[in-house]
């Protein structure tokens, strides 16, 4: 039973355009919300956050969205540019707990 | 910023050896957590530790082990290596509130023969 699902594995866009990358989860016990960036031969780095009280959060040109009640959360990233080509990884935790749930991971790739 | 080193960049060894992949942060971090990464199945926790001397099995912790005698390390264990043991293996730490981000080593890419 995979609780945190990334169901696409790959996203091209065009740089300046936005990309959207989105999670879906199934525990409703999950209530912080992770988003990682990993480039090849790097380990993962953590990019921007939100609690389940919380319906976005903004950093510069990243935004990560929270349905609850879909159980959905999607990153935005505008204006895309190609240093943001990596593999992107949504996690999700239990309050109070230590670990995360990681879901597969989505390859992007922005074309210049 | 926080460090995370793991000992080893790429290992090579042979079937049955005892491996021992070794990880250090530097930021007095409690939770420390080992995961391996293969294409299309993301980040699968093997183990973690909440406290010095104290593992949680995670996902898929059969055929490993771990050791938390310090703070500051924490080393992954391959009992006897199996060929299907071949995979990235990433070290996390991070601190004890649930808010807090893990900050990952950037992983030894591992080959059992």
């Amino acid at each position: 039973d995979q609780q945190v699902k990334q169901n696409s594995p790959s996203l091209s866009v065009q740089e300046g355009r936005i990309s959207i990358l989105n999670c879906d989860y199934t525990n409703s016990m999950f209530d912080y919300f992770l988003w990682y960036k990993k480039y090849p031969a790097e380990g993962p780095t953590f990019l921007i956050s939100i609690s389940s009280i919380k319906d976005k959060n903004e950093d510069g040109r990243f935004t990560v969205f929270l349905n609850k009640s879909a159980k959905h959360l999607s990153l935005h990233i505008v204006p895309s540019q190609p240093g943001d080509s990596a593999v992107y990884f949504c996690a999700a935790r239990p309050l109070n707990a230590g670990k995360s749930t990681f879901g597969d991971g989505t390859t992007l790739t922005v074309k210049p | 910023d926080v460090k995370v080193t793991q000992s080893s960049r790429y290992l090579v060894k042979r079937t049955g050896e005892k491996v021992f992949l070794e990880c250090v942060q530097d930021m007095d971090h409690e939770n420390m957590f080992w995961y391996r990464q293969d294409p299309g199945l993301g980040l699968r926790l093997i183990y973690f530790s909440y406290d010095v001397k104290m593992k949680e099995k995670g996902d898929i912790p059969e055929g490993y082990s771990v050791s938390r005698e310090k703070k500051e390390r924490f080393s992954l264990i391959l009992e006897s290596a199996s060929t299907n043991q071949t995979s990235m293996y990433l070290c996390a730490s991070s601190g004890q509130f649930s808010n807090q981000p893990q900050h990952f080593g950037d992983g030894t890419r591992l080959s059992i023969l």
